[in-house]
């Protein structure tokens, strides 16, 4: 079926590298993508998001890139620090009428300090 | 702090019981939508109301489920017969229509059946 997923389920990245998380998605009806945090034991937290009109879209230590032709999302995350360390979800937004949001499974991020 | 908040936090039941969790959305949202995330896995949209209209359901939601948001405010979700497959994070996010899709999530309701 159609869904949100991800290349790899865990990244571990030392403390002041660049962390590239990356998301394919497979309805090419989506226009609007977001990516969130969890931290364990809380809420998804809001981190930035994605018109599908836009390529690139920056934020503070974090940047998103969205290739259409190969439906690939992916959520950069400059100088990532221990407080950086959580699941990463990508979710979609399909459009119209349809205002739920599809999550794929995450990646979980570790730093090493 | 004016975030959505969830309540109880934590709740531990025995299976066939009810259980009921209370949702308080950001003040001027109008869209409030219900989650269930089990572990290792993303939230799973349930339902979502616009105002006090529920709009969608989920065929996750089974008929021992029933969300309601009377007034347009706050929203409660209620399982009855509660079955050990029902032990999840139960996740509230709000949104303001019109103002994209962004959903800002609460702390969630961890549910354990016993």
């Amino acid at each position: 079926g159609e869904s949100v997923g991800l290349h790899l389920p865990t990244l571990s990245v030392q403390e002041g590298d660049n962390s590239i998380i990356n998301c394919a998605y497979s309805n090419s009806a989506s226009d609007y993508f977001i990516w969130y945090k969890q931290e364990s034991g809380k809420g998804p937290q809001f981190i930035i998001d994605i018109r599908s009109n836009m390529d690139k879209r920056q934020g503070q230590r974090v940047t998103v890139l969205l290739n259409k032709t190969v439906k690939h999302l992916s959520l950069q995350i400059a100088a990532t620090q221990p407080g950086d360390s959580a699941v990463y979800f990508c979710a979609e937004n399909r459009g119209g009428s349809n205002y739920k949001l599809t999550f794929g499974k995450g990646t979980l991020l570790t730093v090493n300090p | 702090d004016t975030g959505v908040s969830q309540d109880p936090r934590h709740k531990i039941t025995k299976r066939g019981q009810n259980v009921t969790f209370r949702c308080d959305p950001i003040s001027e949202h109008n869209r409030l939508y219900w989650y269930r995330q089990t572990l290792g896995q993303g939230p799973e949209f349930l339902t979502y109301f616009q105002n006090e209209a529920q709009l969608e359901k989920s065929r996750l939601l089974s008929d021992r489920f029933s969300a309601e948001r009377p007034k347009g405010s706050f929203s409660t979700l209620e399982i009855q017969r509660t079955e050990q497959g029902d032990s999840a994070m139960y996740l509230c996010a709000s949104s303001l229509a019109g103002v994209g899709f962004v959903e800002y999530f609460g702390p969630g309701t961890r549910l354990t059946v016993l």
